[in-house]
């Protein structure tokens, strides 16, 4: 069975401030990962995946997240925060067997102005 | 394209009444995900279909939820007899097959808020 957790429920941040979100997962197969954001009263989108590859991936607004197997982590940051950037970010992990995901409780990004 | 579609957006009913629950993937999609959204228990998996068929049913919570996909553009959610409880919002999703070793993309519907009073 898989598991994600994300130990920071809430996260206050300073605009322009640097971030990072911690996602640990555990799972006795190989995984595939991905970090989802969601804005208030929206459905979930992709943010960033990790398939396969280099172990370093990046999304189109900034933010990165690194895979890395030996701390079973898959942390997600940003030098530097916007206001816009206030959301909920839930990781996920799914496999080759299983297609469905299996997420974090999530972690709320507050960004102060 | 539109995007995954879910109706209705907001669903209030009273405890006892039966409640379905819409979505339409996105066209082409051949994976559909069923997803729950609660405070206490987070998001979780209730069920998913791969080229209609239902493949891993095991989060549906009891035999008061169904699920069926009897097209590759529709799939409905029931739940009867609805309990407080089980409100939430509920969540579509859907993929295209995982192209190699890859695992494609889910795209979430904006999700149907169900109030049971």
């Amino acid at each position: 069975a898989q598991s994600v957790t994300q130990l920071d429920s809430q996260v206050p941040v300073f605009e322009e401030a640097p971030v990072e979100l911690r996602c640990n997962y555990s799972s006795s197969v190989s995984v595939y990962l991905f970090w989802y954001v969601q804005y208030p009263n929206q459905g979930l989108q992709l943010l960033l995946k990790y398939l396969s590859g280099s172990t370093l991936v990046e999304s189109i607004n900034g933010f990165e997240a690194e895979f890395n197997k030996s701390q079973t982590s898959f942390h997600l940051r940003k030098p530097s925060v916007h206001i816009s950037d206030t959301a909920e970010y839930f990781c996920a992990v799914s496999d080759t067997g299983r297609r469905a995901l299996t997420f974090g409780s999530g972690t709320r990004l507050q960004v102060q102005p | 394209d539109a995007g995954v579609i879910q109706s209705p957006r907001h669903e209030v009913t009273e405890m006892g009444q039966e409640v379905t629950l819409r979505c339409k993937p996105i066209s082409g999609h051949d994976y559909l995900f069923w997803y729950r959204q609660t405070m206490m228990r987070g998001l979780e998996l209730l069920i998913y279909f791969n080229n209609n068929v239902p493949i891993d049913d095991s989060g549906m919570p009891e035999d008061r939820f169904s699920a069926k996909m009897p097209n590759a553009s529709f799939s409905t959610l029931k739940i009867q007899p609805s309990e407080p409880r089980d409100s939430a919002v509920y969540f579509c999703a859907s993929s295209l097959p995982p192209r190699g070793r890859g695992a494609d993309t889910q795209y979430f519907g904006p999700g149907t808020r169900l109030t049971v009073l």
